[in-house]
């Protein structure tokens, strides 16, 4: 089974602070995607990735930065973070090719900003 | 831009009866996906249709890729309260392995 783990499942930061969101795949997947999903917006695409030091903007990269550095483990960053990111984040991971569209998500970040 | 829509947004019935959701779209995909999400957790893929006119099972929920490959549904027969959760759909874009998501039809089956 594809397994993909986010390194919390709850986080409270304040205003400001810098915050690190981890996702590990173990399936060797060549790409890596970081969502957030808000009531009544959906999932939108912040970053992703297809491959190692690879990365491409999504829709609503403004307030983020990613890092990739090794092909299993993706991570998002939050430079400054504001109450406007409050937010679910999701991490997921898909093969390249015709299986791509696939993807596989870890159980989510509650993050609140106060 | 490809774009996906999804009807019911919200659906409320009684264990044991039968649903459909829609997955619409005025763009062709190459595939469809369904997920299901529940709450507070990622969601989880179901199924991928691939071929226009495909119907493909998954014990009670039946689903359905439309002839042009615009469209999609999702039949759960016979609903249970384990049924409860956000439905997804999803569809490929056709540069670099991008997903396009629906908003979802939020289900919630009442034993």
């Amino acid at each position: 089974d594809v397994k993909v783990t986010q390194s919390s499942r709850y986080l409270v930061k304040r205003t400001g602070e810098k915050v690190f969101l981890e996702c590990v795949q173990d399936m060797d997947h060549e790409n890596m995607f970081w969502y957030r999903q808000d009531p009544g917006l959906g999932l939108r695409l912040i970053y992703f990735s297809y491959d190692v030091k690879m990365k491409e903007k999504g829709d609503i990269p403004e307030g983020y930065s990613v890092s990739r550095e090794k092909k299993e483990r993706f991570s998002l960053i939050l430079e400054s973070a504001s109450t406007n990111q409050t937010s679910m984040y999701l991490c997921a991971s898909s093969f390249r090719g015709p299986r791509s569209y696939e993807q596989y998500f870890g159980p989510g970040t509650r993050l609140t900003v106060t | 831009t490809q774009l996906l829509e999804q009807s019911p947004q919200f659906l409320s019935i009684q264990e044991g009866e039968n649903l459909t959701v829609y997955c619409n779209s005025s763009s062709v995909f190459s595939s469809l996906q369904w997920y299901r999400q529940e709450p507070g957790e990622g969601p989880v893929l179901l199924v991928t249709v691939v071929t226009g006119g495909e119907v493909k099972k998954l014990k009670r929920l039946t689903f359905q890729f439309g002839d042009a490959r615009k469209d999609s549904s999702l039949h759960i027969t016979a609903a249970q309260p384990g049924d409860t959760g956000l439905y997804l759909c999803a569809g490929g874009e056709t540069s670099y392995d991008k997903v396009i998501f629906g908003p979802g039809t939020s289900l919630s089956v009442i034993p």
